[in-house]
């Protein structure tokens, strides 16, 4: 079965500094893979996907980005957080075969400081 | 561009009683997902509507659509306090990426 992880599980970081979130997906390949911000009490804002390695396409520009160094894995990085980068990501997988239903990771709590 | 409206965005609601959440959505569309996330947790999948007029039940829960009217609906039948969750749908539009509502807070009360 496919399994999704995500880490860390959560993150306290000070204004300025760089971001690196992991996602990574098992069981599975070639899968889609997503981006999401959740703010605290909002609904979800999709970042970044990628349908395949070095593939990533940007949904809202911000001073966040986006890598897919092998098949499975899906990094957000940041070079200089910002206090509007708080929030919980999401990442997600689809197959290529029902690109359109989503199977959710843990996600990550950041707070910037 | 795809707008998706959910309401109500917060519901209370007592033990027993049933209530119906509203997905309404702007643009041309067949397929509807709601999700379920519990607090300080991850999405989960609750129901996957494809077609006009599907309905899918799942417990208390049922959810149908209606590409029509651009609306899917998500009915609680005797609410239980396991319920209280926060209610997403997502819709994908026929071209385009797969947009979220604001969500829905449920909380059920005893």
């Amino acid at each position: 079965s496919q399994t999704i992880h995500q880490w860390p599980a959560t993150l306290v970081q000070p204004v300025g500094s760089p971001l690196s979130l992991e996602c990574t997906v098992e069981g599975t390949s070639n899968p889609n893979l997503y981006w999401y911000r959740q703010a605290a009490g909002r609904g979800l804002q999709l970042l970044f996907y990628s349908v395949g390695i070095g593939q990533i396409s940007s949904e809202v520009p911000q001073n966040l980005s986006a890598s897919r160094p092998q098949d499975r894995q899906f990094i957000l990085s940041s070079k200089k957080l910002l206090l509007s980068d708080s929030g919980f990501y999401l990442c997600a997988w689809s197959s290529w075969a029902a690109p359109y239903e989503q199977y959710f990771g843990p996600g990550t709590r950041l707070t910037v400081t | 561009e795809l707008k998706v409206e959910q309401n109500p965005l917060f519901l209370s609601m007592q033990e027993g009683k049933n209530y119906t959440i509203y997905c309404n959505y702007s643009t041309t569309s067949d397929r509807l997902y709601w999700y379920r996330q519990d607090p300080g947790k991850s999405l989960e999948s609750l129901f996957v509507l494809l077609s006009n007029g599907a309905v899918k039940q799942e417990g208390r829960l049922m959810a149908s659509l209606d590409t029509k009217a651009r609306l899917s609906t998500l009915h609680i039948t005797a609410a239980v306090h396991d319920l209280s969750a926060t209610y997403f749908c997502a819709v994908v539009p026929m071209r385009g990426d797969m947009r979220f509502g604001a969500g829905t807070r449920l909380t059920v009360k005893p």
